[in-house]
């Protein structure tokens, strides 16, 4: 079965610093890779994914994440976060046929 | 187009009691999969519909069910309340996720108190 694991539960950042959130995934096969945020009171949002090509994955509102399969890793990053960045972050796993399985989450914070 | 409708949005039950929630995914999308969100365990996987068929199931008592209507709309029923059933019930549809071209919209979730 697959598993998500997210290092950061909480981050604290002021405005204008650089993001990395950590995701490591377990699953020997083929996987579909997502970022999700979820702002305060608000749904879950679709921050970008990754299917196949390119590792390195552009989404919105400035964000990317790169997949490197050698360490099962789909890091998101941002070079410079704002204080509208504060929200939950979830890092998900989908392979071959079965279930979308999160990680626990990180919640940032960001210091105007 | 609409998105991924949940209603109630807020619920109040009492122990013992049973609850039904609804989903209605975005037009054409045939997925419908459901998550328990909570503080403590996060997002936690319940099932999955396609085609009005479960095709997956998370690690939860027999008190969860769910089904699908043919026109692709989803209800989760949970029976016999318990406390630790007040959660953040999420919905997520897709057109088809195993296919992998496309990634899940999530609706803004049915709030349920048990008391």
């Amino acid at each position: 079965a697959q598993s998500v694991s997210q290092h950061n539960h909480h981050v604290i950042l002021s405005e204008a610093a650089s993001l990395e959130l950590g995701c490591n995934y377990s699953y020997g096969g083929t996987v579909n890779l997502f970022w999700y945020v979820q702002y305060p009171g608000q749904h879950l949002q679709l921050l970008l994914k990754y299917f196949s090509g390119d590792p390195l994955v552009k989404g919105i509102k400035g964000f990317e994440a790169e997949f490197i399969k050698s360490k099962f890793s789909f890091n998101l990053r941002k070079p410079s976060v704002q204080w509208s960045d504060t929200a939950e972050y979830f890092c998900a796993v989908n392979a071959e046929l079965s279930m979308l399985t999160f990680g626990g989450g990180t919640r940032l914070m960001v210091k105007p | 187009k609409a998105g991924v409708t949940q209603t109630p949005r807020y619920l109040i039950k009492t122990r013992g009691q049973q609850v039904t929630l609804s989903c209605s995914p975005i037009s054409g999308h045939r997925s419908v999969s459901w998550y328990q969100q909570t503080p403590g365990q996060g997002l936690q996987f319940l099932f999955e519909y396609f085609s009005e068929t479960q095709r997956n199931k998370g690690n939860f008592p027999g008190r969860f069910s769910g089904r699908q209507f043919s026109n692709s709309r989803s209800e989760m029923n949970v029976s016999t309340l318990e406390l630790g059933d007040s959660a953040l019930y999420l919905c997520a549809s897709s057109l088809d996720p195993g296919t992998g071209l496309i990634g899940y919209t999530f609706g803004s979730g049915t709030r349920l108190t048990v008391v």
